[in-house]
């Protein structure tokens, strides 16, 4: 069974452009979420997603936004990127919803902003 | 809130060796918890979680936690230390809203 998949996996952008991210969860899975990891402030929760809806978003600006498609696949998306938003940016996906359900990473999409 | 506390943020043990890495968690609800391990350009990967079953939880890899309320901790152990433990480790609290982790914990094993 193949697990989660994140594109891609390095990513280079300069301040103020947008970037898409990537993430298709294990096959069945219909929750997916998203996570930021940064020296500085760890790891931190940005949202969920289950069935097309967002269940549950983190603290993070209105810049960070994602959705999530009719094949569990979703996407997040930055705009008007700034140099702290570099990060690994971890997606997880797991078969129910709620944040107290095991949760199965991806490797991750390493975003750095110059 | 909730909230995750792990202290050391790098522990130093020689192969062979107890593991020991430090939880505590503050949580208004009863909580679900959780062992993360993250190797190097890799994602996380869960090592065991407490769901109110069992106190002693054992996980992957010879890896196992005891839940303890009074304490409000969940500290992480195991009795050898191998080479391939060595890692970043990290707790973390959750509710069905909300999931919050640790710092982490980056483990050395020393040959």
């Amino acid at each position: 069974k193949a697990g989660v998949t994140q594109t891609p996996r390095y990513l280079i952008k300069t301040r103020g452009q947008q970037v898409t991210l990537s993430c298709s969860p294990i096959s069945g899975h219909r929750s997916v979420s998203w996570y930021q990891q940064t020296p500085g402030q760890g790891l931190q929760f940005l949202f969920e997603y289950f069935s097309e809806t967002q269940r549950n978003k983190g603290n993070f600006p209105g810049r960070f936004s994602g959705r999530q498609f009719s094949n569990s696949r979703s996407e997040m998306n930055v705009s008007t990127l700034e140099l702290g938003d570099s990060a690994l940016y971890l997606c997880a996906s797991s078969f129910s919803p709620g944040m107290d359900t095991e949760a199965f990473f991806g490797q991750g999409t390493r975003l750095t902003v110059v | 809130a909730q909230s995750v506390t792990q202290l050391g943020s790098h522990v130093s043990v020689s192969e062979g060796a107890l593991v020991l890495l430090r939880c505590n968690y503050s949580s208004s609800v009863p909580p679900y918890l959780f062992w993360y391990v993250q190797y190097p350009n890799q994602g996380l990967q869960l090592l065991l979680k407490y769901t109110s079953a069992a106190t002693l939880v054992k996980g992957i890899n010879g890896f196992e936690a005891e839940f303890k309320k009074s304490e409000t901790s969940f500290h992480l152990t195991k009795p050898s230390a191998h080479m391939s433990d060595a890692a970043e480790y990290f707790c973390a609290v959750s509710s069905p809203n909300d999931m919050r982790f640790g710092a982490g914990t980056r483990l050395t094993v020393k040959p």
